[in-house]
């Protein structure tokens, strides 16, 4: 089954302490990338990533990092959570490498940073 | 900033009834993308358009791109209960940088009673 998967799909956790969101895809997808959503604002992007080794920024990339050393693998980094950073996280893919168009999302992940 | 003004916010209708639901902007898109999320999952595309004046079926929705690129719409005829959730436009565009933008609606909020 074509899946978009991301790990965990809740967490708490405190300021300052780092922490990875991990998203897989098995479609050998070109394209992934990373949305917050937070009520009133709906979807941002925060990063993408055309292909392997190509990353680049969103609207909102302030306090995170990705890295794509697979096709499959498109982590989301926060180094030194905030609680600004309390949201809803979605992973996405695409078969197309430049069309920045998400086709598959993941459930979700809701991080809570108190 | 480009944004979009996705209308109405949200809709109660009868089971049976049909619905529509539009986005615009005062930019110029060459692509518009339609997501339906329901409660705890992530979005799902549902229709894409690519063209001008293009009209696309999935089923029982219907979605345009309107002929001046800067408004789409999205038709739901028949409505049943599963239909009930969030849904979604989005316009592409190239930024300065000649990289693909997204621009996401707020959504539009559907509720089906039986």
């Amino acid at each position: 089954e074509a899946q978009v998967t991301q790990n965990p799909r809740y967490l708490i956790t405190v300021t300052g302490k780092k922490l990875t969101v991990t998203c897989s895809q098995n479609m050998n997808h070109e394209y992934m990338s990373w949305y917050r959503q937070d009520p009133g604002l709906g979807l941002r992007q925060i990063y993408y990533s055309m292909n392997v080794e190509v990353t680049d920024k969103g609207d909102v990339p302030e306090g995170y990092k990705v890295s794509r050393k697979e096709k499959r693998n498109f982590p989301l980094i926060l180094e030194s959570p905030s609680p600004n950073q309390t949201s809803l996280y979605f992973c996405a893919s695409g078969f197309e490498g430049n069309s920045n168009q998400p086709q598959h999302f993941g459930d979700g992940t809701r991080l809570s940073i108190l | 900033g480009q944004q979009l003004n996705q209308s109405p916010q949200s809709m109660f209708i009868q089971e049976g009834e049909d619905v529509s639901m539009n986005c615009t902007s005062s930019s110029i898109f060459n692509t518009w993308l339609w997501y339906k999320q329901d409660p705890g999952e992530g979005p799902v595309l549902l229709i894409a358009l690519y063209k001008a004046g293009e009209l696309t079926s999935n089923g029982r929705l219907t979605a345009q791109f309107g002929i001046t690129r800067k408004d789409s719409f999205l038709n739901i005829s028949a409505s049943i209960p599963s239909d009930v959730g969030i849904y979604f436009c989005a316009g592409q565009t190239r930024n300065a940088g000649n990289n693909r933008k997204l621009i996401w609606g707020l959504g539009t909020s559907l509720a089906v009673n039986p």
